[in-house]
């Protein structure tokens, strides 16, 4: 079965320190990996993308990795700050036959950011 | 990149009435999505919105009770008909564009 697990599930950081968040996937044939950012009451915001050829990719403070081999990546936070307190949500694109690219959804982590 | 503009943002909705949302895009996409979001919850679609087509709803969804329009390249409608406590949740248009998936802001529905 095609899944996107996430861990933790919650995490609370002090500003200013690094956080990294986990995102394991069963999703076979895998197209590409997607984290986003979801602020409470607001629509998810693209953050990465990666292609299974591709190892990291960096948006600022947000670094994510991508293990093709052993279906892993991360999404590595640098200097916390407030405004990084949302969910971040791993999105897994499975080209399964007929289907052109549907995306599993991970849970997500709720990342709370305290001064 | 695209943005999506999505009306209601926010709507109380009396048990047994049916809302429309709207998703309009600044791009040209040929296909739109719509997710639903229940709370706590990640995002599940409920169908995928093709211009000149019908709908195609995922396991879970009917067109009865999510019928979809998309009359242009650049416009949608989702229905949420005869509304219960349920589908209390946050409705997301979608689509992708030049590689990248954009959401709109959601449209936050309570159902009373």
């Amino acid at each position: 079965k095609n899944q996107v697990e996430q861990s933790p599930q919650s995490l609370i950081i002090l500003e200013g320190k690094n956080c990294t968040l986990q995102c394991n996937y069963t999703v076979s044939p895998f197209s590409n990996l997607r984290w986003y950012k979801q602020d409470t009451g607001r629509g998810p915001v693209s953050l990465t993308i990666m292609t299974f050829s591709e190892n990291t990719k960096s948006n600022g403070r947000y670094t994510a990795t991508l293990d093709a081999d052993t279906k892993q990546s991360s999404l590595h936070i640098t200097a916390s700050q407030l405004s990084d307190s949302a969910s971040y949500i791993c999105v897994v694109s499975w080209v399964g036959s007929g289907n052109t690219g549907k995306l599993i959804f991970g849970q997500g982590t709720t990342l709370q950011v305290k001064p | 990149s695209a943005v999506i503009s999505q009306k209601p943002s926010r709507d109380i909705c009396q048990r047994g009435t049916s809302l429309t949302i709207q998703c309009q895009v600044d791009s040209q996409v040929t296909m739109m999505f719509w997710y639903r979001q229940q709370p706590g919850q990640s995002l599940t679609l409920i169908a995928t919105a093709n211009q000149g087509s019908e709908a195609t709803y995922e396991s879970g969804f009917v067109i009865d009770k999510f019928p979809i329009s998309r009359p242009n390249l650049t416009f949608s409608t989702l229905t949420v008909s005869n509304m219960s406590p349920e589908d209390s949740s946050i409705y997301l248009c979608s689509v992708e564009f030049v590689n990248t998936i954009y959401f709109g802001e959601g449209s936050w529905l309570t159902v009373v």
